[in-house]
């Protein structure tokens, strides 16, 4: 199964700014999926990140709060911009197909002070 | 709203016992899916078990599925205290976009 590197691992942020992820697989990949989970709770699908089309959003999630990015096969991006406290949560990225099941990142910890 | 309801919530057992955790859901699935992950990190997958299927083992753990009652349980045999973890359920719908739909988890506890 595929090996994903993400980073960073956590990071603590003020509010107003805004904090990149980053996700890198060691193969070529058609759909990388972003997850939130927020702290004591469950994993939500934010996106769905297609390379060279537009990440589809879940109800909820908007592109302006959540930018990603796909530029190639092994690569994606997640912004979440303007923090603020709410935002607070473990963001993952996660790869693979129904037929086999999903790898997913480390995570990253995000706290926003 | 969320496709899978776990429970336990929590569950504290002695090293050496079993642990069972449940998970219903409420719509068609392809698959159903457990997770573990440690201390708030990232998702480590355990198993699989398609639609079509009853029962799967893998190692110590044993994951059942009945579709009739729209529920699945993980069983872990001989538990030890590297177990101690969230385990999740997640569901696959049959048709559409790909989407992983998550339970609240199990958190399990195991004492030494």
């Amino acid at each position: 199964s595929a090996v994903i590197s993400q980073k960073p691992s956590r990071d603590i942020c003020q509010r107003g700014t805004s904090l990149t992820i980053q996700c890198q697989v060691d193969s070529q990949v058609t759909m990388m999926f972003w997850y939130r989970q927020q702290p004591g709770q469950s994993l939500t699908l934010i996106a769905t990140a297609n390379q060279g089309s537009e990440a589809t959003y879940e109800s909820g999630f908007v592109i302006d709060k959540f930018p990603i990015s796909r530029p190639n096969l092994t690569f994606s991006t997640l912004t979440v911009s303007n923090l603020s406290p709410e935002d607070s949560s473990i963001y993952l990225c996660s790869v693979g197909d129904r037929a086999r099941g999903y790898t997913f990142g480390s995570g990253t910890r995000l706290t926003v002070v | 709203s969320q496709q899978g309801e776990e429970d336990p919530q929590a569950l504290s057992i002695q090293e050496g016992e079993n642990a069972t955790m449940n998970c219903s859901y409420k719509t068609s699935i392809n698959n159903l899916q457990w997770y573990r992950q440690n201390s708030g990190r990232g998702l480590v997958h355990l198993i699989l078990i398609r639609s079509n299927e009853r029962e799967k083992h893998s190692g110590r753990l044993r994951v059942t599925l009945d579709t009739s009652k729209k529920s699945s349980s993980l069983l872990i045999t001989a538990s030890r205290a590297a177990d101690t973890a969230s385990y999740f359920c997640a569901t696959d719908p049959p048709k559409g976009a790909q989407k992983l739909v998550f339970g609240q988890g199990t958190r399990l506890t195991i004492n030494p």
